[in-house]
């Protein structure tokens, strides 16, 4: 049974250019969510999506990011213009369903992007 | 989300010795959750814990949520290398985890 697929797994990027991060839940879930995760810190929450809907995105910044959860294909986080202090580990995690306290949530291997 | 403090940030330990990390929060918390990520890895889901007081154990693990809710610990007995990684603590209110920190572990043979 596939866990939460997310590629790639490390991306360089310039300064100006855009990034787009992908993950693909585990089987049977249709929740998915994106967390930032900066050296030595804790991840830190920016969206939840359903299939077609954005669910929650108050830990996205406003400008230059946006994520997706179309109803064929993966999730994709993008990030427009991208600028150094992007560079981070981006953890897409997946749950069967949202509010339930004892479905832990499962997390892919993350993207790690670097900003030249 | 609820804030969650950990300590200590780094941990080393001797190679079968016990260590504690500890989360605390200024408010109430309905559950906390704890998380080990290797390095260069991912988090990954080691327990829940609801109630007030309770105490879950996983083989060298102990786990323990406050009677006020608004403390935990994580107690490793007989520390292994393969204990090496960082340890987060997360309060979930709905779907949202809100993550600590963490605590660093570092084992020396």
């Amino acid at each position: 049974n596939a866990g939460v697929m997310q590629n790639p797994r490390h991306l360089v990027r310039r300064r100006g250019q855009e990034a787009r991060l992908r993950c693909s839940p585990m089987k049977g879930h249709s929740h998915v969510y994106w967390y930032r995760q900066l050296p030595e810190e804790g991840l830190k929450f920016m969206v939840y999506l359903q299939k077609e809907n954005i669910i929650d995105e108050s830990g996205m910044p406003k400008e230059r990011f946006s994520a997706e959860f179309p109803k064929e294909g993966p999730s994709i986080l993008r990030i427009q213009q991208v600028v150094r202090g992007d560079s981070a580990a981006y953890f897409c995690a997946s749950s069967p369903t949202s509010g339930d306290g004892n479905q832990p949530q499962h997390f892919g291997d993350g993207t790690r992007l670097s900003i030249l | 989300g609820q804030q969650v403090m950990q300590i200590p940030q780094y941990q080393h330990v001797q190679e079968g010795e016990d260590f504690t990390t500890y989360c605390n929060s200024s408010t109430t918390l309905s559950n906390i959750q704890w998380y080990k990520q290797r390095p260069g890895g991912h988090p990954v889901f080691l327990i829940q814990l609801v109630k007030s007081g309770e105490v879950k154990k996983q083989k060298r693990l102990t786990f323990q949520f406050g009677e006020a809710k608004k403390n935990s610990s994580l107690h490793i007995t007989a520390t292994q290398t393969t204990d090496v990684g960082t340890y987060f603590c997360a309060s979930r209110r709905g779907y949202k985890l809100s993550f600590g920190a963490g605590t660093t572990v570092t084992v020396r043979a």
